[in-house]
């Protein structure tokens, strides 16, 4: 049972490239979301997603765009990367109506 | 707008010690109150979670923590820490209803470091 697999694991990118961070989860989950990891700042979300075709904004969600045309993957796209987006990113799940999030190993991002 | 706080930054215990961190939300409606645990290295894990009736919720590896509703607390305990505790604690909390479900705020997070 894989339950949400982040890939990359690290990534680093130079001010300006764009990417896509992956997230896929096996569970049948219809919640996910992502998160950032910042010292000192716990977890802020950045977009979560209620089902396949729906998707809204969380804290910070400034330069990041998400899509969710399946309910297994959930993407997290940088448009043109900045230094302020070094971070760790976080993938979580949940069935709907229970609110246990499971995460991912999480993506260690740098900016250049 | 919901927030969580952590009163602890950094926690330096000695093995065997007494563990208490504190957690407080600002919330005025019911709410599903969780600790995740992040190992070094590690991704998030669930420790524990209260979403209703006994407020005194145990966790694994003999994790407990208390939900005070008049206090907006939701402190985690452990009795004796042993060194392989060391991790960063985080409490989060969640607004109960259809609008919010899923909608996690943390803490800014606890390291706690056990020393041998």
């Amino acid at each position: 049972n894989a339950g949400v697999t982040q890939t990359p694991k690290f990534q680093v990118l130079k001010t300006g490239q764009s990417m896509t961070l992956q997230c896929a989860q096996d569970m049948n989950h219809e919640y996910m979301s992502w998160y950032r990891q910042d010292p000192g700042m716990g977890l802020r979300l950045i977009h979560y997603s209620v089902g396949a075709g729906i998707t809204d904004q969380g804290e910070v969600p400034n330069g990041y765009n998400v899509s969710r045309s399946t309910t297994e993957d959930f993407p997290l796209r940088l448009l043109s990367a900045a230094p302020s987006q070094t971070s760790v990113y976080f993938c979580a799940s949940s069935p709907l109506f229970k609110d246990i999030q499971y995460f991912g190993a999480g993506t260690r991002l740098s900016v250049l | 707008a919901q927030s969580v706080s952590q009163h602890n930054h950094h926690v330096i215990l000695s093995e065997a010690a007494s563990l208490e961190l504190g957690c407080n939300y600002s919330y005025g409606g019911t709410v599903n109150l969780f600790w995740y645990v992040q190992y070094p290295g590690q991704h998030l894990q669930l420790l524990l979670k209260y979403f209703s009736g006994d407020p005194l919720v145990k966790g694994i590896k003999g994790f407990e923590a208390e939900f005070i509703k008049s206090k907006f607390s939701f402190n985690l305990r452990k009795p004796s820490v042993q060194w392989s505790d060391t991790a960063e604690y985080f409490c989060a909390v969640n607004a109960r209803g259809s609008s919010n479900t899923g909608k996690l705020i943390f803490g800014q997070g606890t390291t706690l470091q056990v020393k041998p």
